[in-house]
Order: structure tokens, then sequence, then C-alpha cells
């Protein structure tokens, strides 16, 4: 099974800040690398699909970039409602798998 | 409106069976499979496995197999994840999700795109 890890597992930003999230894949998985937000006592939401396509509907300071093992989540001026848990997810082979999360907190 | 709709919190005692569903309405529910995650008490999300409602081909994670049973009923548009013998440790929210597909040139993207509200199942003596 492919082992997926996030970096950092938390983060203290400001509001209007550039965060970047890091997700790794032990082994290659192409681009089939997506990003979910999770507001607490929510249901996950889906940001990014294919490493760099944004879901419809999600605001374009959201970005993705990477392939084969290593990929980021950029958020270019962080807003309120962007304080949330992070999970990046492969679909490369089955079973997929999720990342640990990170949490992005208010500094 | 297309949605997953999630039945009712649960608890239950150790040992005891549980069936959860998921019903589909808004869209062909037998051609997208719906897949169910787990989230333990503060922790991440785990990929549980998937169906395939029009034919029931079924996925399972190793550390799910053996454990749960997936099924659909495609006839009212629902999806089960249940349990023969619960344990404490099955104590969790329950998400159900849609797996949908994205075709290019090139790539055949899956990812979940549409997801329940969840179920918490409370499995205490």
């Amino acid at each position: 099974d492919i082992q997926m890890t996030q970096s950092p597992s938390s983060l203290s930003a400001s509001v209007g800040d550039r965060v970047t999230i890091t997700c790794r894949a032990s082994q290659s998985v192409s681009t089939y690398l997506n990003w979910y937000q999770q507001n607490p006592g929510k249901a996950p939401r889906l940001l990014i699909y294919g490493a760099s396509s944004l879901q419809s509907g999600v605001p374009s300071r959201f970005s993705g970039g990477g392939s084969e093992t290593d990929f980021t989540l950029t958020i270019s001026s962080l807003q309120p409602e962007d304080f949330a848990t992070y999970y990046c997810q492969q679909s490369y082979t089955s079973p997929d798998s999720f990342g640990p999360g990170t949490k992005v907190e208010i500094k | 409106e297309v949605q997953l709709v999630q039945s009712g919190a649960e608890v239950k005692k150790p040992g005891e069976s549980l069936k959860i569903s998921c019903k589909g309405s808004g869209y062909d529910f037998t051609n997208y499979r719906i897949g169910w995650v787990r989230q333990m008490p503060g922790k991440g999300l785990e990929w549980m496995g998937m169906i395939h409602p029009g034919d029931s081909d079924t996925r399972y994670s190793p550390s799910f197999q053996g454990q749960v049973t997936l099924s659909t009923d495609k006839s009212i548009s629902t999806a089960y994840l249940q349990w023969s013998s619960l344990k404490a440790s099955d104590s969790a929210i329950y998400y159900c999700a849609r797996r949908t597909r994205y075709r290019s040139s090139w790539y055949d993207y899956w990812y979940f795109d549409l997801w329940g509200r969840g179920t918490l199942v409370t499995v205490s003596s």
C-alpha cells in the first residue's frame, strides 16, 4: 500500500498570509493526488483533483502542484473560512490512502 | 439536489450488529462508486473501501477486509456499511462519498466529490 505523509502537521498563520502544505507519497502516484478541506464537525470538501485541477466552486486562492511523490497545496491569501484541516489523498492505486492531515490555525 | 443522505447516529453495545445507510439522490446512483471513510475521534480520514452500485464490485482496504461488509440496493439508490460484531474501537464517524471520474486525454482521475454528512457510531458497554 502507498503511504502518504504531510508536513507540517499543524501551522499557525494570519489572515492574508500565503500558506503552503506539503504531501509526500511513499512511491510515485503520478498526478493522481487530491486535496480536501475539513472544517470541524463537517464532512470533507474536495478542493483539488489530479494534483492541480481546481474543483468547481473552489476559490482561486487555492492551488495545487507537484507530481510523482511530492505535492503542494498553496493558499495564496488565507481567509477566515480557510482555518481548517487539509488532507491529501492518492487515488493511483487501490486502496486509496489519505495523508494524516495538516491543521491550519489562527495565529 | 445532488446529495448523499446518511442514516442517523447509533449507540450500540460491543458484540452487537449494525448496518448504516447512505442514500443518493439527484444523480444516476448506479454510475458512480460509493466509498466509505472512517474518522475516529480527533483523528484523520481512513479509506475503508468502495462499491459499485451497478455491478456490486467491491474493494476493501486490507485494514478493513473481513471487519465490515459493503453492499448496495440500487432499486432505492442506497449503499450500506455493516458490522456483524461491533467493538469499542469501531466508535467513529463514518462518511460515505461519491467517487467520480474525470477523464482527460492522458489520465483518468478519481476523487470523492460528493460527501454525506457522516454517521456517528458509538460502541460502549
